[in-house]
């Protein structure tokens, strides 16, 4: 199952709301997580099942979607949310990421 | 508080071979399956395996195609990727993972660097 995330790059302000798409190449139903990679840090879960915030994310993350289309939206930007993001489906092996979407401060 | 230590980063010569190891505490480690993922220069990250809690049942990434191998043991809460025939390409970090639930990765190693070379 592919993922295709766009955009693939962003810069914006603090305060901005900011949007990330993720989609999948078939059906996945709700079994989608996105991840936070800062660099040279360790992958961080920030949702699951598609809009399942996890225990410890600020709740300025949300994830929302189903079926093929996914987004996860940061409310209001802040300085320490710069990292690259990524979808992963959990829908069938083997388990795939999408793309990565690099996210900056303006 | 869940704890996944890798062992150190290590260079290897192309057609190598060497084993990541990855020790759990923290948590009852029979009681989650674990995943191997990596994350390689220009390519984002890529997910390699999964075993199951008790090793019944291994799953891999389709750029492994035979040259990796995943394993557990439960009595020293010890997961472990055997690598063979390394080529250039597999240079990157590699992660263990406690998988939640449908295998969401929820608590990741510090990595170890592996170097192709």
């Amino acid at each position: 199952i592919q993922l295709t995330q766009s955009p693939s790059s962003l810069s914006a302000s603090v305060g901005d709301r900011v949007t990330i798409t993720c989609r999948a190449s078939q059906d996945i139903d709700s079994h989608l997580a996105w991840y936070q990679r800062k660099l040279g840090k360790a992958p961080r879960l920030l949702i699951y099942a598609a809009s399942v915030l996890q225990t410890g994310v600020p709740s300025r993350f949300s994830g929302s979607g189903s079926e093929t289309d996914f987004t996860l939206t940061i409310s209001s930007l802040q300085s320490e949310d710069v990292a690259t993001y990524y979808c992963q489906q959990l829908s069938a092996f083997p388990l795939t990421f999408g793309g990565g979407t690099n996210v900056e401060i303006k | 508080e869940v704890h996944l230590e890798q062992s150190g980063g290590v260079v290897v010569q192309p057609g190598g071979s060497l084993r990541l190891s990855c020790a759990a505490s923290g948590f009852k480690f029979d009681d989650y399956a674990m995943h191997w993922v990596r994350q390689v220069p220009g390519k984002g990250l890529q997910w390699v395996s999964l075993i199951t809690w008790d090793g019944t049942y291994t799953y891999y990434g389709d750029f492994v195609e035979g040259h990796f191998a995943i394993s557990r043991d439960n009595s020293k809460n010890y997961l472990y990727l055997e690598m063979k025939s390394l080529r250039l390409e597999d240079t990157g970090i590699y992660y263990c993972a406690r998988a939640l639930g449908m295998g969401y990765l929820d608590y990741c190693g510090q990595g170890t660097l592996v170097t192709v070379s």
